[in-house]
């Protein structure tokens, strides 16, 4: 499977607990994005890497979010002190994009869904 | 800021039917228009990509369409099957200063009826 992976698919936590979500993009892409998603909302943009450097964040994205991705390849995005406004969808894309300018034609993965009770 | 609307909301139509879901956007400076299905429970599966520059794209029994002055977007869909049924989303990547991101709208839930 060359797709985009995220682990894990599910997660159910009780409120304070932290979590950490687990991308693996298309091997080739040199572009990450983190979104969420809401039920009956569009998906809503948290924050991009270029290669290792994360380069934007969204206001969503509070002191309480953290993404890394060391060396490029996989991403993690760790939520701490979870809440239950923090349940939601989220999802992983990557895309392989030449230069600076559009962001290219994104892959998603499955996405990994948050409870928090 | 850029808004993207879709209407309608939902839409049911009979097994066989030829239909089109709707998209506007507010700012007609855009690099590209993404067309995304997503099934319940699901990530987003890509459809569609059409370039600023481009007036439509085309994938076997899809049909996309950019207005960029006007700013709307059409996907057209023949003959629809019941495996056609989900949710269909719209996303606009905006020329905007230093941003990588894509404006989502809320979506067309779609359902097609044997």
């Amino acid at each position: 499977d060359t797709g985009v992976s995220q682990d894990p698919r599910h997660k159910i936590t009780k409120r304070g607990q932290n979590v950490t979500f687990r991308c693996d993009p298309i091997s080739e892409h040199n572009r990450l994005y983190w979104y969420r998603q809401t039920l009956g909302q569009g998906p809503e943009f948290l924050t991009y890497f270029q290669n290792e450097a994360q380069l934007e964040k969204s206001r969503l994205l509070s002191d309480r979010f953290s993404a890394e991705r060391p060396k490029g390849s996989f991403s993690t995005l760790e939520i701490q002190r979870t809440e239950q406004g923090d349940s939601a969808m989220y999802l992983c894309a990557s895309s392989q994009v030449v230069g600076m300018g559009a962001t290219g034609e994104l892959f998603f993965g499955e996405g990994s869904r948050l409870t928090v009770l | 800021k850029q808004e993207v609307t879709q209407i309608p909301a939902a839409l049911s139509v009979p097994e066989g039917e030829n239909l089109v879901l709707n998209c506007s956007f507010t700012d007609s400076a855009i690099y590209n228009l993404q067309w995304f299905r997503q099934d319940p429970g699901k990530g987003l599966t890509s459809l569609l990509l059409i370039q600023s520059s481009q007036r439509e794209q085309t994938s076997g029994r899809l049909n996309a369409s950019l207005d960029k002055s006007s700013g709307r977007s059409t996907l057209y869909i023949a003959a629809s099957q019941p495996g056609d049924s989900a949710t269909y989303l719209c996303a606009v990547d905006s020329r905007g200063a230093g941003s990588y991101q894509l404006t989502f709208g809320k979506g067309t839930k779609l359902s097609v009826i044997p």
